[in-house]
């Protein structure tokens, strides 16, 4: 079974640029997660979708970050404008509808310089 | 207070070793309680689920205290490749989001 696919796996902007990260959850899983690892912290939930409909975007910094998942599959993260605290890896996750266990993709790791 | 609290590394501990790690949590609402493992520059994975009555999984035993909010994580005869981030990580209900505390590492030496 394949993984949650994440892409790009790096990327390197400047300051006030914008950026987009795409995920592809696991076949069938409803739910997807877009995390927030800073360096020597633990990951920390930007937003979660329920198949289309967003269920959770309360630590979403919603004045430069946005996220969609249109057709209740693949998902998008943006940030516009970068600032360079938002350097960080960025995870993608989801899981089966009622299910406690989350899979995560390898990430994206942004640095804003 | 941070909502999951855990023991501040990093712990460095020889082969064949026992280890503890340590966490609080701040939400008595809390429903379900796990351990994921992070290696270096890769995703969390889910280690073990942690149950009230207590859970073990070959080398690893798991311990939950609600009434002190209070998880654990033992790790009997440890292996070099043992060595990783262990993240306690804390859900608000089914489907709910995870909640992390920021990870201990463990560095396991010959």
């Amino acid at each position: 079974e394949a993984g949650v696919a994440q892409s790009p796996r790096y990327k390197i902007i400047e300051k006030r640029q914008s950026v987009a990260f795409w995920c592809n959850p696991i076949s069938g899983h409803a739910t997807l997660y877009w995390y927030q690892q800073i360096l020597g912290q633990g990951p920390k939930l930007l937003i979660q979708f329920q198949n289309n409909g967003v269920v959770d975007d309360s630590q979403l910094p919603k004045d430069r970050f946005s996220a969609e998942r249109l057709k209740g599959v693949d998902s998008t993260l943006k940030i516009q404008p970068a600032k360079l605290e938002d350097s960080a890896v960025y995870l993608c996750a989801s899981t089966v509808g009622g299910s406690y266990e989350q899979y995560f993709g390898p990430g994206t790791r942004l640095t804003v310089t | 207070r941070k909502e999951v609290e855990q023991d501040p590394g990093p712990f460095n501990v020889p082969e064949g070793a026992t280890v503890a790690f340590n966490c609080t949590y701040s939400n008595s609402a809390s429903q379900s309680f796990f351990w994921y493992r992070q290696d270096c520059r890769k995703e969390p994975k889910l280690l073990m689920s942690v149950y009230s009555s207590g859970n073990e999984d070959g080398r690893f035993t798991a311990q939950l205290n609600r009434a002190s909010q209070y998880i654990s994580l033992l790790i009997r005869d440890s292996k070099l490749s043992d060595s990783a981030t262990y993240l306690c990580v804390v859900n608000m209900g089914q489907g709910g989001k995870l909640i992390f505390g920021q990870g201990t590492e463990l560095s396991v030496k010959p």
